[in-house]
């Protein structure tokens, strides 16, 4: 079963506005990660975050996670047309498999 | 190589009939995983190698799914008799550990009619 929900479902931004997206999950975790899936195509890592870090950064991505609440939020900032696609968190929760959630669908409007 | 390869790209099977997909993972990663992925949305973990060895398989359907990962020869997940809800995309992914990033490959696409 799916350890991780995301919200929203489908979001529709403008190019250069920024897009966020959050992943609540139900168990403790080792680290929360997060992919990328362009359509027909296989899932790109994006960003790992540890159960002891609360924020983390790469290029226009800023990922934080809040290990009370169970929640992540990545930030896309500045998006681009090619930032069009369907962004998935998943969970480490020290069962050497990641759980994922379903996942939430930017659509970048140029 | 440096990318996940996975053949073939699309597979179509009568229902009954056996599926084979193979998965190379990148040179020197030692974990494979594969995942089912159904109508693009929900990820679903079916097993796991250390090499040659099943790391974890709880998520496999073990009436009529397997899978190898022998050495010197791609990983290989087997479906026999398939069902039309075997339908969905086949990820093979591969890390140099169980707890990092894994690397996916652009998946198997398998109908069953």
């Amino acid at each position: 079963s799916q350890q991780g929900e995301e919200d929203p479902q489908a979001l529709s931004i403008q190019e250069g506005e920024n897009a966020t997206m959050n992943c609540s999950y139900k168990t403790s975790i080792n680290n929360l990660q997060w992919y990328r899936q362009n359509s027909g195509r296989g899932l790109v890592h994006l960003i790992l975050i540890r159960s002891n870090e609360r924020e983390k950064h790469s290029g226009r991505l800023r990922v934080t996670l809040d290990t009370s609440k169970k929640s992540s939020s990545l930030l896309i900032t500045a998006s681009r047309a090619a930032d069009t696609a369907s962004y998935f968190c998943a969970t480490d929760a020290g069962d050497y498999k990641l759980s994922f959630g379903a996942g939430t669908t930017v659509t970048v409007r140029a | 190589g440096e990318e996940v390869a996975q053949t073939p790209k699309h597979l179509v099977r009568g229902e009954g009939q056996k599926a084979k997909l193979y998965c190379a993972p990148i040179k020197g990663h030692s974990y494979v995983f594969w995942y089912q992925q159904v109508l693009k949305n929900e990820f679903k973990f079916l097993i796991s190698f250390q090499n040659e060895n099943v790391f974890d398989e709880t998520g496999m359907p073990k009436e009529r799914f397997s899978a190898k990962c022998l050495p010197n020869s791609p990983c290989s997940l087997e479906i026999q008799a398939t069902k039309l809800e075997d339908s969905a995309v086949y990820f093979c992914a591969s890390s140099q550990s169980p707890l990092g990033e894994q690397y996916f490959g652009p998946g198997t696409r398998l109908t069953v009619t």
